[in-house]
C-alpha cells in the first residue's frame, strides 16, 4: 500500500486554516496516524485511528477520513506549527509513512 | 513516563556493521512492541521493522530484510538494532520507538520516540 500527501509543502499566515491530505492506495478502515516533526526534533503523534487527537495535543489539530482518504486540520495556524506533517497507515505491515507536507508561515 | 534512550552517534565504513541500542524506562517493556524508523537526511520516515518485545518476533521491511536483526534484552529493556554490510545509502538517523497499544493494531500508532541516533557512513 502506498501513502501519497499533498500539498508536499505550504505556506499559509498565522490564524488560516490549513488542510493537509493523506491518500492511501488501499483502502486502511481508519488506521491511519499523523505525525509532527518539528525541525531538528524528533516526531510527535498528534492523531491516530484517524480522527482521535492524541493526550496533549492543541485541539486546534483535527484530523478525518476513512478507507482511501484522509485530512489533517489545523484550524488556526500558530508559529509553533511549523513543522513537517507525516500521515502513516498501521494496518498491516509494512507500516509505511507518507512522503510528508512541510508547513512554513507566510 | 515512558522514555526510551539510544546510544549515541555512530561512523563507519561502508561494508561495516552497526548496532544501535534503545534503552526503555517508565513502563512495562514486553507490554508494548518496539519499532524502528530512520530518516536520511533532509528525508522522509522510512518504517525499518518490528519487533515484538514479549515473543521476540519481528518483521523486518524489505528494503533491508537480510541485513538487519532487531533484538531486545528483556532482563536490561533495552532493544538493539544491527544494520550490516553498510553502505552510503545508510547514512542516517535511527529511531526506535514504541507502538502505543491506543489501538487493537500490531505495528501502530507509536506514541513515545527515542532521540534518534546518527549513523554515518563514509570512507
Amino acid at each position: 500500500i502506498q501513502m501519497t500527501q499533498s500539498p508536499s509543502s505550504l505556506s499559509a499566515s498565522i490564524g488560516d486554516r490549513v488542510t493537509i491530505t493523506c491518500r492511501a492506495s488501499q483502502g486502511i478502515l481508519n488506521h491511519l496516524a499523523w505525525y509532527q516533526q518539528k525541525p531538528g526534533k524528533v516526531p510527535q503523534l498528534l492523531i491516530y485511528a484517524a480522527s482521535t487527537l492524541q493526550s496533549g495535543v492543541p485541539s486546534r489539530f483535527s484530523g478525518s477520513g476513512f478507507g482511501t482518504d484522509f485530512s489533517l486540520i489545523i484550524s488556526s495556524l500558530q508559529p509553533e506549527d511549523v513543522a513537517t506533517y507525516y500521515c502513516q497507515k498501521y494496518n498491516t505491515a509494512p507500516p509505511t509513512f507518507g512522503p510528508g507536507t512541510k508547513v512554513e508561515i507566510k | 513516563q515512558a522514555q526510551l534512550v539510544q546510544s549515541g552517534t555512530e561512523v563507519k565504513r561502508p561494508g561495516a556493521s552497526v548496532k544501535v541500542s534503545c534503552k526503555a524506562s517508565g513502563y512495562s517493556f514486553t507490554d508494548f512492541h518496539i519499532t524502528w524508523v530512520r530518516q536520511a537526511p533532509g528525508q522522509g520516515l522510512e518504517w525499518m521493522g518490528w519487533i515484538s518485545t514479549y515473543s521476540g518476533g519481528t518483521n523486518y521491511a524489505q528494503k533491508v530484510q537480510g541485513r538487519v536483526s532487531m533484538t531486545t534484552d528483556t532482563s536490561t529493556t533495552t532493544a538493539y538494532m544491527e544494520l550490516r554490510s553498510l553502505t552510503s545509502d545508510d547514512t542516517a538517523v535511527y529511531y526506535c520507538a514504541r507502538v502505543s497499544g491506543l489501538t487493537q493494531t500490531t505495528y501502530g500508532p507509536v506514541d513515545f520516540w527515542g532521540q534518534g541516533t546518527l549513523v554515518t557512513v563514509s570512507s
